[in-house]
């Protein structure tokens, strides 16, 4: 596998389902995002681990809660989520410089799209 | 804050025609700027970036040149093709800061 891989593509859970979006980069790289991509709106930046810590938390509900357990791999723990929530859920990656500064150039996953019924 | 403003879509053009996909940004400092397109059904992939004033970014026939004097990163393909149906974005970078995307433009190719 290269570049940076999610699993499931496609997820479909009701509201007191508890899933978790798994997301998996092979380029070597210590930074991780995730993003919301919903209908007709910018994507938005949920959250950011950069040297497996969480350095930025976009005021996202505690419904959603990440883990990053190394430098490959991000989850993204889901539990009593609501209809709006339904959208395609990105990942990303990118290498930090020395230091914890992020260089630019984000590769992102294919994306987990997820209905909430 | 930074911010990033691209053309409204959709846009729809006829196989072989010139395309422009207007973009331009509000940032304090000397932002990285990129596109990413986005297919059918698939995640984001970077489509070209330039990381200083009067750059150039290529790939695949797609161009764009950052201008500082006019804050634009416009997208321009000479001859575009029902493959380069897509979801275009525009997005800045600064420093450590977080990446910031435009609404994206939907782009489809008539044969």
């Amino acid at each position: 596998e290269t570049g940076v891989t999610q699993t499931p593509r496609h997820l479909v859970m009701g509201m007191t389902n508890k899933k978790s979006l798994k997301c998996e980069q092979h380029l070597g790289h210590n930074a991780m995002y995730w993003y919301k991509q919903s209908a007709k709106k910018p994507l938005e930046l949920m959250f950011v681990y950069s040297l497996e810590e969480r350095v930025e938390n976009n005021s996202v509900p505690s419904r959603f809660s990440p883990e990053c357990p190394n430098s490959s791999h991000l989850f993204l723990h889901l539990h009593t989520l609501q209809p709006e929530d339904s959208a395609l859920y990105l990942c990303a990656s990118s290498q930090s410089a020395s230091g914890g500064v992020r260089t630019d150039t984000q590769y992102f996953g294919p994306g987990t799209r997820l209905t909430v019924l | 804050g930074d911010s990033v403003t691209q053309m409204e879509g959709p846009v729809t053009l006829s196989e072989e025609a010139f395309l422009t996909i207007n973009c331009t940004y509000t940032a304090t400092g000397y932002p990285s700027l990129f596109w990413y397109v986005q297919y059918p059904g698939e995640g984001l992939q970077l489509l070209l970036k330039a990381t200083k004033a009067d750059d150039k970014g290529s790939n695949k026939g797609f161009e764009a040149t950052y201008r500082k004097e006019t804050t634009s990163f416009h997208l321009e393909k000479g001859s575009v093709q029902v493959s380069d149906s897509a979801v275009y974005f525009c997005a800045l970078i600064q420093g450590a800061q977080k990446l910031v995307f435009g609404q994206g433009t939907r782009l489809t190719i008539n044969p």
